[in-house]
């Protein structure tokens, strides 16, 4: 159990461009989470996986944003055409599907946009 | 939403005080968690607190649940700058069928050696 891992840890990117972060959860673990965090605030749900399954994505995501967890392993989160107020830090979580919700945290992908 | 939403906003403290820290919730929830955020870092699972449970201890951290209050603290005692750190409760919000973890914007405990 290496635990949850997330890439790249620190992004920069001009704005207009398109970026791809990548979690690969813990093994064995079917739920798996997005959040993004700005400075000074919680985590804000994102995404949510069961499986390779979305469940739910929230209303503040725009269109640009786009995740996937094919074979319901890692998962992809996409965001394109970057905007300055997609700074912030993107937070994977996963956890096992056994009726926990316990949730195990990656160190986040960090994302400016110039 | 369900978020829990953690009193007070900072904290200053001193090593080896205690720091209690509160999270108010609105609907009924069969369990309770806590997590710790280190300043750039992803959170971490201190503790889960059953809605049959009224207080669980784990090392210096102890944490009450007062479900007809929809309230529950954490306290850690003697404090230690190590444990400069966010902390976020964690109510679960079932939707869909499934439940989620909705953070507030949690407690900034700051420890002064």
């Amino acid at each position: 159990d290496t635990g949850v891992s997330q890439n790249p840890r620190h992004k920069i990117t001009k704005r207009g461009q398109n970026v791809t972060f990548r979690c690969d959860p813990i093994s064995e673990h079917n739920r798996l989470y997005w959040y993004r965090q700005t400075l000074g605030q919680g985590p804000e749900f994102l995404t949510y996986f069961q499986n390779e399954a979305q469940l739910e994505k929230s209303r503040l995501l725009s269109d640009r944003f786009s995740a996937e967890r094919p074979k319901g392993s890692f998962s992809t989160l996409e965001i394109q055409r970057t905007e300055q107020g997609d700074s912030a830090m993107y937070l994977c979580a996963s956890s096992p599907g056994t009726g926990s919700t316990k949730a195990f945290f990656g160190q986040g992908t960090r994302l400016t946009v110039v | 939403s369900q978020q829990g939403e953690e009193d007070p906003q900072a904290l200053s403290i001193q090593e080896g005080e205690n720091a209690t820290m509160n999270c108010s919730y609105k609907t009924s929830i069969n369990n309770l968690q806590w997590y710790r955020q280190n300043s750039g870092r992803g959170l971490v699972h201190l503790i889960l607190i059953r809605s049959n449970e009224r207080e669980k201890h784990s090392g210096r951290l102890r944490v009450t649940l007062d479900t007809s209050k929809k309230s529950s603290s954490l306290l850690i005692t003697a404090s230690r700058a190590a444990d400069t750190a966010s902390y976020f409760c964690a109510p679960p919000w079932r939707t869909g069928g499934y439940n989620k973890l909705i953070f507030g914007a949690g407690t900034r405990l700051a420890v002064h050696p």
